[in-house]
């Protein structure tokens, strides 16, 4: 059972205009949800992340928005760049008493920047 | 660079086989984390291990073993390995607690490929 849905594998966006990558989860109990951005041949880079508390965690071109009653979560990159085109994870992490527990990860977006 | 060192790069070898990962964390990290990625898969979570501890278990299969040592580096241990354990494995490390994003700081990577 996955709760941590993202269910566009991937997705193409024009230089200069705004890239939407979204997900869903199912468990209602996750402290923070983070996304992480990952190159071929490398590791998961951690981009931006959001309490459970907040609707909207903002960095630079980077904006991610959370619907808690929808149980989504969406990253918004404005202006798209080249450099951009990576895989986007989302992630979610449930702490336990104030230690953090493992993330929980989605398939992944593919993200394609193109000039 | 994350921080995270993992050897080996690429590891090749056969069907029944023994291999043992390596992970260092960031210095004062004292939480590791082991996830594997499969192809087409989002990264699973493995193991968590905290200041030498046993922390969490995720979808670890029996064949599978890790410890964290006192200079904090860990290893995951792969044994009776079979053609579905081909994949890219991560270690990730994080302060655990006091992080203001929970974010984890993940190595490049290990792919193992089992003949």
């Amino acid at each position: 059972d996955q709760q941590v849905k993202q269910n566009s594998p991937s997705l193409s966006v024009q230089e200069g205009r705004i890239s939407i990558l979204n997900c869903d989860y199912t468990n209602s109990m996750f402290d923070y949800f983070l996304w992480y951005k990952k190159y071929p041949a490398e590791g998961p880079t951690f981009l931006i992340s959001i309490s459970s508390i907040k609707d909207k965690n903002e960095d630079g071109r980077f904006t991610v928005f959370l619907n808690k009653s929808a149980k989504h979560l969406s990253l918004h990159i404005v202006p798209s760049q080249p450099g951009d085109s990576a895989v986007y994870f989302c992630a979610a992490l449930r702490n336990y008493g104030g230690s953090q527990g493992n993330l929980i990860f989605g398939k992944g977006t593919k993200l394609s920047v193109k000039p | 660079d994350s921080g995270v060192t993992q050897t080996p790069k690429h590891l090749i070898t056969a069907t029944g086989q023994r291999v043992t990962l390596r992970c260092s964390p960031r210095s004062g990290d004292l939480s590791v984390y082991w996830y594997q990625q499969s192809l087409d898969q989002g990264l699973q979570f493995l193991i968590q291990y905290y200041n030498g501890e046993e922390r969490a278990k995720g979808n670890i299969l029996e064949r599978f073993s890790a410890q964290q040592f006192p200079d904090l580096h860990s290893e995951l241990n792969l044994s009776s390995l079979e053609l579905g354990d081909s994949a890219l494995y991560f270690c990730a490390s994080s302060e655990q607690t006091g992080t203001t994003n929970n974010e984890q700081f993940f190595g490049p990577g290990t792919r193992l490929t089992v003949l």
